[in-house]
């Protein structure tokens, strides 16, 4: 069946370094969404890329779509304390299914 | 819009036991979704629904049913709770399944089979 792959597992960074998060999948995908868990919390929708090669920016965040459709990265710059939790993507090949990767923790030192 | 609503928050069940797990949603989606996710691991799928009187399988049904009998709510039965069920529950409910398809996830149900 479908995998879909993140690393790193856990990422520690100082406040104001940048972070990034990587998503493979082992078949091509639809769509691919992200999503950001905090302790203790639930997933929340943070976007949806569709488009091959589609870049998406929300304020320090950027998300990317790999050409093949089969990869998919988060990248934050200058981290905040507020960064702090799960990062999740989540690839959909089929219809009314997601997948989603393991996630990568982020902790932030102040 | 309460969104997704999940009971209970928290259980405790002896080995053998069942119950169920309430979800219900006030968005008016067609579909609707169960996962389980253990510590330090991501969300995997339980069950489905793409409407009412549907369901299907996911990546780990085993040791679960589901019904789905209105739109607004998707029950998840446990029956004779293992220790291997011992996580943490999460509804969700989408309007998509493709495009605009993002999940909104209750806030859990947070299970410990003893």
């Amino acid at each position: 069946g479908q995998q879909v792959m993140q690393i790193p597992q856990y990422q520690h960074v100082q406040e104001g370094e940048d972070f990034t998060t990587y998503c493979n999948s082992s078949t091509t995908l639809s769509n691919i969404q992200w999503y950001k868990q905090r302790p203790g919390g639930h997933p929340v929708f943070l976007i949806q890329l569709v488009k091959s090669g589609e870049v998406k920016k929300q304020k320090r965040l950027t998300f990317q779509f790999g050409e093949a459709k089969k990869n998919s990265s988060l990248h934050i710059t200058a981290t905040q304390t507020t960064d702090v939790g799960t990062y999740f993507c989540a690839g959909r090949a089929g219809a009314g299914k997601s997948t989603f990767g393991d996630g990568t923790t982020l902790t932030v030192k102040p | 819009n309460a969104g997704v609503t999940q009971t209970p928050k928290f259980r405790i069940l002896k080995i053998g036991q069942s119950m169920t797990l309430q979800c219900t949603q006030d968005m008016n989606h067609n579909y609707m979704y169960w996962y389980r996710q253990d510590p330090g691991m991501g969300l995997k799928l339980i069950y489905y629904s793409v409407g009412a009187g549907i369901t299907d399988k996911g990546e780990v049904p085993n040791g679960y049913n589901v019904s789905r009998s209105t739109t607004e709510d998707f029950p998840l039965r446990l029956e004779l709770a293992a220790p291997s069920q011992t996580s943490v529950y999460f509804c969700a409910s989408s309007y998509l399944a493709g495009q605009g398809g993002e999940l909104f996830f209750g806030e859990g149900s947070r299970l410990t089979v003893l």
